[in-house]
């Protein structure tokens, strides 16, 4: 198993909503992200996850809120959510995180959010 | 400011051309570099990577050139294919799996 899978595809909610962007992958990796990716604009990143450990937060707003219950696992918990956070939201894995890991990430297809 | 940025926002190219994208970066301490591709509707795909210590790195059909001097790399793609359309991105590891991407190169194929 070589994927990344990310639920769901797409999600549309109101700015007083709480919904939560699932991400899983089976492949034994150990480090995991929540990237951001606006139309034409290449990937943000803004979470890592590393040994179920979050090990780098880029200053996302606090209406982002994510949890990696297990190494297999990670979520973004969505939160009181701005118009302007409709995005993709693509969620990586790598083998290992830290120093350690090389640029090899794994991808999965991205939750596409649109807030209204 | 990006560190990571791309010459030009598309190319065209004929199928079974070469195809060269190129990417600069500003920060001369960066020592590893990575080449995305993502195709329509899909997340990114590793493509290839490069250290600072190497000038060339190959891979099936594809080549990446370092140039620390002008802190400049390409991404070279052999026999392009149609399959090959895509949003090509380099991408800076700014340690600890960091990755920055710069802003992209449409790569379009004619058939």
């Amino acid at each position: 198993d070589t994927e990344v899978t990310q639920t769901p595809k797409h999600l549309v909610m109101g700015m007083t909503n709480k919904k939560s962007l699932k991400c899983e992958q089976h492949m034994g990796h150990r480090a995991m992200y929540w990237y951001k990716q606006k139309a034409k604009k290449p990937p943000e990143l803004m979470f890592v996850y590393s040994y179920e450990k979050l090990s780098i937060n880029e200053s996302v707003p606090s209406r982002f809120s994510p949890e990696c219950p297990n190494s297999s696992l990670l979520n973004l918990h969505l939160h009181a959510l701005q118009p302007e956070d409709s995005a993709l939201y693509l969620c990586a894995s790598s083998l290992e995180g830290g120093l350690a890991g090389t640029g090899e990430l794994f991808f999965g297809e991205g939750s596409r959010l649109t807030v209204l | 400011g990006e560190s990571v940025g791309l010459h030009l926002p598309t190319l065209s190219v004929q199928e079974g051309d070469n195809s060269i994208i190129n990417c600069a970066y500003s920060n001369s301490a960066s020592d590893y570099f990575i080449w995305y591709k993502q195709e329509s509707g899909k997340g990114p795909q590793f493509i290839i990577d490069i250290r600072s210590n190497m000038d060339k790195r190959q891979g099936q059909r594809v080549t990446v050139l370092l140039n620390k001097t002008v802190k400049h790399l390409s991404l070279q793609i052999a026999a392009t294919q149609p399959g090959d359309s895509a949003v090509y991105f380099c991408a800076e590891n700014h340690g600890a799996n960091n990755l920055f991407f710069g802003t992209g190169t449409r790569l379009t194929v004619i058939p």
